[in-house]
């Protein structure tokens, strides 16, 4: 059962343009939503995370909006690039139980920023 | 320096073989997993360790056993490998106490032939 839901599977975006990636999830004990980034070859590597105190945080052109009624956490990608071309997973995960520190990864969304 | 490393980072081999798979982490960190990226890019974790001890060992086959031999390594060996088995293998390293980052290694391409 995939804890975490992850959409759309592929997106193409033009230059400058705006990436939205959108996950959701049912488990309220996650407390933790990092999203990770993989470029062809590589290991995924953290990008941004949040927690479910704040609705929104930002870094640079990556913006994590958070919707916990709603369950629900999307990337914003402003003003994209061609190197932002890579493979993006949400994930969650919290922090008491036997799972501690378990990330619980979305099935992964393919972004291609054509130049 | 390399925070997650892994050998080899490209392994083929025959069906019904027994390879291995290294990982060693320079980060002080208390925590490794193996995860495997199938060529969906679909990530499954199998393992985790903390401080040497299993945590989480995810449905896998008992053909799959992990082992660490102190904190800063996991290693991931496989015993009569199957066509299945062909994915990227990725070891990752956290705190997993304070619920922070984890960090990837470069991956090991797995072919099976």
């Amino acid at each position: 059962q995939q804890q975490v839901k992850q959409s759309p599977q592929s997106l193409i975006v033009q230059k400058g343009g705006i990436s939205i990636i959108n996950c959701a999830y049912e488990n309220t004990a996650f407390d933790y939503f990092p999203w990770y980034q993989q470029f062809p070859g590589k290991g995924p590597a953290l990008l941004i995370a949040i927690r479910p105190d704040v609705s929104e945080k930002k870094e640079g052109r990556f913006t994590i909006s958070f919707n916990k009624s709603a369950k629900q956490f999307s990337l914003h990608i402003m003003d994209s690039q061609p190197g932002d071309s890579a493979t993006y997973f949400c994930a969650a995960s919290k922090a008491r139980g036997s799972t501690l520190g378990r990330l619980y990864f979305g099935r992964g969304t393919q972004l291609t920023v054509w130049p | 320096d390399t925070a997650v490393s892994q050998t080899p980072k490209y392994l083929v081999t025959q069906m019904g073989n027994d390879k291995s798979i290294k990982c060693e982490q320079n980060l002080g960190h208390d925590t490794m997993y193996w995860y495997k990226q199938d060529s969906k890019k679909f990530l499954k974790i199998m393992f985790s360790y903390n401080n040497k001890e299993l945590i989480i060992n995810e449905t896998v086959p008992n053909r799959f056993s992990p082992k660490s031999p102190d904190k800063a390594h996991l290693n991931l060996h496989i015993n009569s490998l199957e066509l299945g088995d062909s994915a990227v293998y990725f070891c990752a390293s956290s705190h997993v106490t304070i619920q922070e980052t984890q960090y990837f290694g470069p991956g090991t391409r797995l072919l099976v032939l």
